[in-house]
């Protein structure tokens, strides 16, 4: 149990076009799922946190109106790159949150997105 | 807000000797540690958590120890094989917050 999907795996994109990331719970429901980037050889930092039929809490540094994202049910939560540039190109990953342990948070993530932005 | 550290950034071990990696948390408040692994280019996968409620836990090979005064917690690897190469990331939370993540430990095993 607790599977989560991530499509697409891969994308590569020209700059200023757009890119959407789908995150889906599969079997379960999922209040909240968080957004990650990582670079390359470094760690998994927080994007942003999704709450299903609310606003997104985004992390400090991290543009609102540039990384749009959209919690529109219980298993799936969009991230879209807009205006995408070079300096995007990363490892985008989610992850679900269960809330099934005893109120605390044991996540788990997607297999994750590489983006290249040519 | 939280903040974690992790060392060493990279580990070399021979095959059959004992691995330690070590966090340290900021915030008193936070009640959850989980470990996680990570191969290249692929998702982190959980392979240990412990609540504040517990000083250690063991799974086979696999233990964490957390030391709630001194806010640091422990990844303790066994009898190491070649198949446990990868970075290791420790986080900490409170609740149903964020996860606040190290920043990796590269750990290769020699056969």
């Amino acid at each position: 149990g607790a599977v989560v999907s991530q499509h697409p795996s891969r994308v590569i994109c020209k700059s200023g076009t757009s890119v959407k990331i789908e995150c889906r719970s599969l079997d379960f429901q999922a209040t909240t799922m968080f957004w990650y980037r990582q670079f390359p050889k470094q760690s998994l930092m927080l994007m942003a946190t999704s709450n299903e039929g609310s606003k997104a809490t985004y992390e400090q540094g991290v543009e609102k109106d540039k990384f749009l994202i959209n919690h529109a049910s219980l298993t799936l939560s969009t991230l879209t790159v807009t205006s995408a540039h070079p300096e995007d190109s990363s490892f985008y990953i989610c992850s679900a949150e269960s809330g099934t342990s005893g109120g605390l948070s044991e996540q788990y993530f997607g297999p994750g997105t590489r983006l290249t932005v040519t | 807000g939280e903040n974690v550290e992790q060392h060493p950034s990279t580990l070399s071990v021979q095959e059959g000797d004992s691995a330690v990696i070590k966090c340290t948390y900021s915030d008193s408040a936070s009640n959850y540690f989980p470990w996680y692994k990570q191969e290249l280019g692929k998702r982190p996968q959980l392979i240990i958590d412990i609540r504040s409620n517990v000083g250690e836990k063991k799974d086979q090979r696999i233990a964490v120890t957390l030391n709630k005064t001194a806010k640091h917690f422990s990844l303790h690897i066994t009898e190491t094989q070649p198949e446990d190469s990868a970075v290791y990331f420790c986080a900490a939370s409170m609740g149903f917050q964020k996860l606040v993540f190290g920043t990796g430990t590269r750990l290769l095993v020699s056969p």
